[in-house]
């Protein structure tokens, strides 16, 4: 069985402040891809990254970091320099290599950056 | 990335209408559609897998003769859900697969209140 679990229900930060989300999870599929989207107020997922479990290497995207550590299980968010557009609800999923079953979502993160 | 589109984007019905609401790959094939249901400040939920020319697959709990889907062709699935009631508000996510790439892509969501 797939289990993402994000620890975080609700992270409030100031603007300009750093903020990591966390995001671990749990599969016996021994390739796996892990997904990071943001829920605006509006409801739209927006997709921010896709990586598959061959690459361990960390990526930047802007203001965007994502550290992934197959030891731990744990693909963790970080956002740099927080701005108010990045309030939202953050989900981290896990879907098999095979890519053709259902994303398995946690419960999700939401961010507030107070101005 | 490939476009998927939901219709209507938001739907309000009187207790015990049907509403249909549709999920359609623009771009690309999808044999495979996935449908989701998110409640207020909680993730999403799978509800069933929706297969091209064949029955859909429903998660336990979900009734299949309330939640009718229909996946009669390569780009479009619909989801019925008949006899609509308070409790079935929610919010209503497709997911299409394009299995060029085995990647999954999801419409921007439709929200239903029921009366």
């Amino acid at each position: 069985a797939q289990k993402v679990t994000q620890a975080q229900t609700e992270i409030s930060v100031v603007e300009k402040e750093d903020v990591t989300l966390d995001c671990v999870y749990e599969t016996r599929d021994t390739t796996y891809y892990l997904f990071w989207y943001k829920q605006p107020p509006s409801g739209e997922l927006v997709f921010l990254i896709r990586r598959n479990s061959f690459d361990e290497q960390n990526e930047i995207s802007g203001r965007y970091s994502w550290n992934f550590q197959k030891s731990t299980s744990s693909f963790n968010f970080t956002i740099t320099a927080s701005q108010v557009v990045d309030s939202a609800v953050y989900f981290c999923a896990l879907v098999g290599y095979s890519g053709n079953t259902p994303l398995v979502f946690g419960k999700g993160t939401r961010l507030s950056v107070i101005a | 990335g490939a476009v998927v589109s939901q219709h209507p984007s938001w739907v309000i019905c009187k207790s015990g209408t049907s509403v249909k609401i549709e999920c359609r790959s623009l771009d690309f094939q999808a044999t495979t559609m996935f449908w989701y249901r998110q409640f207020p400040k909680q993730s999403l939920m799978l509800m069933a897998t929706s297969n091209e020319g064949s029955k859909a697959t429903y998660e336990q709990g979900v009734e299949k003769d309330k939640f009718l889907i229909n996946h009669a062709s390569l780009t479009l699935s619909t989801l019925t859900v008949t006899s609509a009631h308070p409790e079935d508000s929610s919010f209503y996510i497709c997911s299409a697969l394009d299995r060029s790439y085995n990647e999954q892509f999801f419409g921007p969501g439709t929200r239903l209140t029921v009366l």
